[in-house]
């Protein structure tokens, strides 16, 4: 049981690349999350996924896509990368039951943009 | 932005508990207060969650006030690994619409 896995572990763009962030968990949870978290900060909410085939925005999305593939995997694509993008990237999941709410996190995905 | 209030660090000896305070004065009836941590580069780690009653679990005791205004974690013993940043946050359970914001938290030291 690996809990939430993310790929690549650190990347480093040049401005205007692109790239996709993957995410897969294996805890048969609903809902799926991504985050970012810039130095000294808290985390924020780009997209989220209550269950497979819908997702939401948060609140910080522009700049970003996201794919629900199915139950397990939840990917976060850059299309053009600009150097404000630069940060930790986290994926959470969930199963939000009706007595649990918490989210368990990956190891997170370190990139650099330049 | 975020619900919750929290000092922006806070120290505790080896050995001795570490309460750590947060305040969410504007707390709603269907809200529920929860704590994660976070060790240094790491991911976010699930502390534990209430609504209204004292929680315990093998982790750590959360003690929320008779008006849920504010809240405290309770680290019975605090070990140097628990090292962190905790988070405090209120957000209503199953609500969409209601999504988890991380604040700063306070970042806790541990002593030896």
């Amino acid at each position: 049981n690996a809990g939430v896995t993310q790929t690549p572990k650190f990347q480093v763009l040049k401005t205007g690349q692109s790239m996709t962030l993957q995410c897969a968990q294996d805890m048969n949870h609903n809902s799926m999350y991504w985050y970012r978290q810039d130095p000294g900060m808290g985390l924020r909410l780009i997209y989220y996924s209550a269950s497979e085939g819908t997702t939401d925005k948060g609140e910080v999305p522009n700049g970003y896509n996201v794919s629900r593939l199915n139950k397990r995997e939840f990917s976060l694509r850059l299309e053009s990368a600009a150097p404000s993008q630069t940060s930790v990237y986290f994926c959470a999941s969930s199963a939000d039951s009706e007595y649990s709410y918490e989210q368990y996190f990956g190891p997170g995905t370190r990139l650099t943009v330049t | 932005d975020a619900k919750t209030t929290q000092p922006p660090s806070m120290d505790c000896a080896e050995g001795r508990a570490a309460n750590l305070p947060c305040n969410h004065s504007t707390i709603s009836g269907n809200e529920y207060v929860y704590w994660y941590r976070q060790i240094h580069s790491q991911g976010p780690q699930y502390i534990i969650h209430g609504l209204k009653n004292n929680e315990t679990n093998e982790m750590a005791s959360l003690i929320i006030t008779e008006d849920r205004k504010s809240s405290t974690l309770i680290l019975p013993h605090a070990t140097l690994r628990d090292t962190a940043v905790y988070y405090c946050i209120v957000s209503a359970l199953m609500n969409r619409d209601d999504k988890i914001i991380f604040g700063k938290g306070t970042r806790l030291h541990i002593l030896p």
